[in-house]
């Protein structure tokens, strides 16, 4: 079965500096992989996503992830945080089904907090 | 890509009565999925809803509380039948596309119940 883990439950940085949201992931066979953002009241918006091409996916606003599959990681990075990028980050597995594109399952949420 | 719109939006219900949220999307897809996100927690899969036939609902998930429609390959419904305060949570429809691998979800239809 598929799962995901998200490692720390909230992140707070300083804008300007880097941005690191850890996303460990379960799956017996390869898994696609997404991440997602849901600022405050509003609905979730695809930042980027893996699905065995490129193990470096680069997505919006400037964010990136790197699958490892030696590590089961997925961790979401990002240069320079600006304050628009607090909100919820949500780490999320493709389960396979009978098409290409299965149900998610979700992590449980990384806050990411940025300070002025 | 694909547009989705869900209604209502957001709706304050009545404990004891039922809310059908209904989701609408540009183009037809595949799959087409319910979630809900209850306050401050992650997205949990109600169900998935299949063109024609029953859905198929997760772990937790019963047909008579949450009934599902899906008439054609654009169009679903989720009812919320017979509400109580736990069920004030958000309710996203979420769509998938063959081509691209991706899911796509609508703005959520926010209920609350009183």
């Amino acid at each position: 079965a598929q799962s995901v883990t998200q490692l720390d439950s909230h992140v707070s940085v300083s804008e300007g500096t880097p941005v690191l949201l850890r996303c460990n992931y379960s799956s017996s066979y390869s898994p696609s992989l997404f991440w997602y953002v849901q600022h405050p009241n509003k609905g979730l918006q695809l930042l980027l996503k893996y699905t065995s091409a490129a193990t470096l996916v680069k997505g919006i606003n400037g964010f990136e992830a790197e699958f490892k599959k030696s590590e089961t990681s997925f961790h979401l990075t990002k240069p320079s945080a600006h304050m628009s990028d607090a909100a919820e980050y949500f780490c999320v597995v493709s389960v396979k089904g009978s098409s290409n594109t299965g149900k998610l399952i979700f992590g449980q949420g990384t806050t990411l907090q940025v300070k002025p | 890509s694909a547009v989705i719109s869900q209604k209502p939006s957001r709706d304050i219900c009545q404990r004891g009565t039922s809310l059908t949220i209904q989701c609408q999307v540009d183009s037809q897809v595949t799959m087409m999925f319910w979630y809900r996100q209850q306050p401050g927690q992650s997205l949990t899969l109600i169900a998935t809803a299949n063109q024609g036939s029953e859905a198929t609902y997760e772990s937790g998930f019963v047909i008579d509380k949450f009934p599902i429609s899906r008439p054609n390959l654009t169009f679903s419904t989720l009812t919320v039948s017979n509400m109580s305060p736990e069920d004030s949570s958000i309710y996203l429809c979420s769509v998938g596309l063959l081509s691209g691998n991706t899911i796509y979800f609508g703005e959520g239809s926010w209920l609350t119940v009183v």
